[in-house]
């Protein structure tokens, strides 16, 4: 099946400590996206990337680094610069960029910090 | 600024009954508009989306919106309501043209769905 797959499902970490979240499409999509919910506040954009080895920052990068390395491949590393971590994190994927291309979520990450 | 806006932020309806879920929205032209559903710790599921054309869209699980410029809205309706169809849902738009990619969700309305 295709699709997009998150892991792992929930994540604890110390404060000060860095993690990354892993997030794998077989959808031979070229876009990809991190967003970040918090209850409340609806979906915010924290990175996006329209292809391998290019990646952009959204409207809430501060704290966050993403690599491109692969096509399928679209990790999400949550730093110790990171404010207020906790939160639940969907990765998502379109064909491109372009507006007419629907994106698809994975099922998410929940990330909590002690 | 574009923005997607969902005025309610709890709705609470019975079973059998009709579903009307609000969406307005900011954008100097059309935008692309989506509705999407999320169910609790669950990643999003796309319900339908309007592009231009037919203002009436019909989507998956008996949903449809319609799209109406003089309101700026893209209301999502359902005509009989299911226990199964309690979740969030999220209206979102992106700009039809230009190629600053940018997808605006709106808050969210948490549907409750009373037996």
């Amino acid at each position: 099946d295709g699709g997009i797959t998150q892991s792992p499902k929930y994540l604890f970490r110390k404060e000060g400590q860095n993690v990354t979240l892993s997030c794998e499409q077989n959808l031979n999509h070229d876009a990809m996206y991190w967003y970040r919910q918090d209850p409340g506040q609806g979906l915010r954009l924290i990175y996006y990337s329209q292809i391998v080895n290019d990646f952009q920052k959204g409207d809430i990068a501060e704290g966050y680094s993403v690599s491109r390395e692969k096509k399928e491949s679209f990790p999400l590393t949550v730093t110790s610069a990171q404010k207020n971590p906790t939160a639940f994190y969907l990765c998502a994927s379109s064909s491109s960029l372009a507006g007419a291309d629907t994106q698809y979520f994975g099922p998410g990450t929940r990330l909590t910090v002690l | 600024a574009q923005s997607v806006t969902q005025p309610d932020i709890h709705i609470t309806v019975s079973e059998g009954a009709s579903l009307e879920l609000r969406c307005n929205y900011s954008y100097g032209a059309t935008p692309y508009l989506f509705w999407y559903v999320q169910s609790p710790g669950q990643g999003l599921q796309l319900l339908l989306k309007y592009f231009s054309g037919d203002t009436l869209v019909q989507g998956i699980k008996g949903f449809e919106a319609e799209f109406k410029r003089s309101q700026s809205s893209f209301n999502l309706r359902k005509p009989s309501v299911h226990w199964s169809d309690a979740a969030e849902y999220f209206c979102a738009g992106e700009n039809s043209g230009g190629s600053n990619y940018k997808l605006t969700f709106g808050k969210g309305t948490l549907l409750t769905v009373n037996p």
